[in-house]
Parts: structure tokens; sequence; C-alpha cells
């Protein structure tokens, strides 16, 4: 079965550091460029950053760029976003979601890790 | 930057009827780079339709999605209790490599 499940979540104050992890299994990780999503709560949705399978091209959101990083370890079927310097707008429910093929869209989603920036 | 606007931003209906949720996108949009996702509380959303009109796996045939250029539509012909959900439809823009979404739909039991 294809899965995928983010960890890594919790309180933090603002200015601080966290980091997210996304295991998949079920498919080969390495072939697929993955996404983190993120939603706060009652809103919608807003992409925050993609990578390709060998970590060549990554790509963030303006609202990210420059705090976060995201990097895989192919070998151990991962995914990872290192969140710096947080402020209280990044409180939202983090999903890691794989790309469909060629499709330019995702058909994969994690259940999500929640992340509260707050004092 | 694209944006995509969506309406409405509610829509009340009862089983059995008919859904059409419209996004509208304030530059022109490739076909193949415009999907529609569905959203039920609690849960992570799911990839309904793909490139403006093609369903994905497992999606029944009650959903459909058209349209072309900056305006798409997604139709659901006859709602199913398990349909009342928000829906979001997402375009990919190729430079630099970005999604968005629009602001989503929530379909409700009237």
């Amino acid at each position: 079965e294809v899965e995928l499940v983010e960890s890594g979540g919790g309180l933090v104050k603002p200015g601080g550091s966290l980091r997210l992890s996304c295991v998949a299994s079920g498919f080969t990780f390495s072939s697929y460029s993955m996404n983190w999503v993120r939603q706060a709560p009652g809103k919608g949705l807003e992409w925050v950053s993609s990578i390709s399978g060998d970590s060549i091209y990554i790509y963030y959101g303006d609202s990210v760029k420059g705090r976060f990083t995201i990097s895989r370890d192919n070998a151990k079927n991962s995914l990872y976003l290192q969140m710096n310097s947080l402020r209280a707008e990044d409180t939202a429910m983090y999903y890691c979601a794989r790309h469909y093929d060629d499709k330019f869209t995702y058909n994969i989603w994690g259940q999500g890790t929640m992340v509260t920036v707050s004092s | 930057e694209i944006v995509l606007t969506q309406s409405p931003g509610t829509l009340s209906l009862s089983p059995g009827e008919r859904a059409t949720l419209s996004c509208r996108a304030s530059q022109s949009v490739s076909n193949n780079y415009l999907s529609w996702n569905q959203q039920k509380p609690g849960q992570a959303p799911r990839l309904l339709i793909y490139a403006a009109s093609t369903r994905a796996a497992g999606i029944p045939d009650r959903f459909s999605g058209s349209g072309s250029g900056t305006d798409f539509t997604l139709t659901i012909s006859r709602l199913e209790p398990e349909d009342f959900a928000v829906y979001y439809c997402q375009q990919y823009v190729s430079s630099p490599p970005a999604w968005t979404f629009g602001q989503g739909t929530k379909v409700e039991i009237k």
C-alpha cells in the first residue's frame, strides 16, 4: 500500500525551529518529486516547497523562502522540512504529498502533522 | 502571479442534486496544469480531477471537470452523502515552478 506518514510537529515559540519528517512506503521513493503543503486552521491549502527525486531541483513558496529548507534521504525513503525563524503565521497542518507522475499535481497525501507557533 | 478564485464560497444542496463549482484564473492556465481536490473534515485532500477533465483513479463518474483558458468547472452530477466536503482547484505554474490553490468551495447539505 502506498503511504506517507508525517511526524515532527508540535508547539514552538516564535523564532524557534522545527524539523518535520515524512516517511514513504509502497513505492519507489527516489523516482518521485515530493512536496510540502500546509493548511492554517480553518483556511485553504498553500504550497510550501517541492524537491525532485534526485534533489537537484528545489523550489519554495515566497512566504517561506529563506527560512525553510526541504531535503530528502532516498536511502531512508524520507522527506524533511527544516523550519527556522518560525512565525505565528506558520501555524498550520503540514502535509507531504507525492507528485503524480507527469500530471503536474499530487495524487498521494499524508495525514499531516500540526505545527503551532505560539509564545 | 496567477490567482485562482473559486465560486461560490458555499453551495447548499440536497443529496441527488447537481453541483456546479467554478474556478476562475486571473490569467490563462494550460488545461494540463489544472486539477481539483476534495477535502473532508479532519482528512487530507484527495485528487479528483487532473488535466482539467481527467478523473483520477477510483473517482466515480458523477465527478466531471471541464473548461479552458481562465474558466474551469467541477460538476457533481448527483450528490451522494459522501460528497459533502470542500473542493479546491489547483494550478501549476512553470516559471519558476510553483503550485497555487483556490480558496475552496464548501458543498454543504441543505
